[in-house]
């Protein structure tokens, strides 16, 4: 079945330092969302990507969608303490086809 | 303010007592859907409903049940807990012109 892998699963930086988590799908997708979940939190919505490799920016975060749509990326620039959390990217094949990542959880040492 | 609610948010029970686990959104939503979140495998989908009286297995449905009985209700059964369900739940709605899905706060179960 459909296969949804994010790399790294854990990643521990240094305030300031910058991080990029990456998500592969087995299957070509349709669309790919990213959601953050801090501790103790439940996932919220991030950013959706649909377009073969599309980028979009939001503050110091910065998306791709690959040209393939099989992969994406989640980069953060300069890491702020208020990023910790762990990431989630969720492939979409159609509408009620949703497979979540394993995540990302990032620390930032202050 | 839009939003989904879960309760109990938390659960201790014995194996084999059957528990419901309520889920309500406020936004008209059609979509609907049950998630297992457990460490190292992020979430998992348990159930789902497209719409009032449809719903559908997720990739987990297993132990579970759940019914749409209204459009703003999801509820999800354990007609017989065991402790390989003790999890952090997650209910969310997603409407049919959007693609943001909203989640509730989380229902953590501990079966022993």
């Amino acid at each position: 079945g459909q296969q949804v892998m994010q790399i790294p699963q854990y990643q521990h930086v240094q305030e300031g330092e910058d991080f990029t988590t990456y998500c592969n799908s087995s299957t070509t997708l349709s669309n790919i969302q990213w959601y953050k979940q801090r501790p103790g939190g439940h996932p919220v919505f991030l950013i959706q990507l649909v377009k073969s490799g599309e980028v979009k920016k939001q503050k110091r975060l910065t998306f791709q969608f690959g040209e393939a749509k099989k992969n994406s990326s989640l980069h953060i620039t300069a890491t702020q303490t208020t990023d910790v959390g762990t990431y989630f990217c969720a492939g979409q094949t159609s509408y009620d086809k949703v497979i979540f990542g394993p995540g990302t959880s990032l620390s930032v040492i202050p | 303010e839009a939003q989904v609610t879960q309760n109990p948010r938390y659960l201790i029970t014995v194996t084999g007592k059957k528990l419901t686990v309520t889920c309500s959104q406020n936004m008209n939503h059609e979509y609907m859907s049950w998630y297992r979140q457990d460490p190292g495998l992020g979430l998992r989908q348990i159930y789902y409903s497209m719409n009032v009286e449809v719903t559908d297995k997720g990739d987990v449905p297993e132990g579970y049940k759940v019914s749409r009985k209204e459009k703003r209700n999801f509820p999800l059964i354990l007609e017989s807990p065991s402790p390989n369900q003790t999890s952090l739940y997650f209910c969310a709605s997603l409407g049919v012109s959007s693609y943001e899905q909203y989640f509730g706060p989380g229902t953590r179960l501990t079966v022993t």
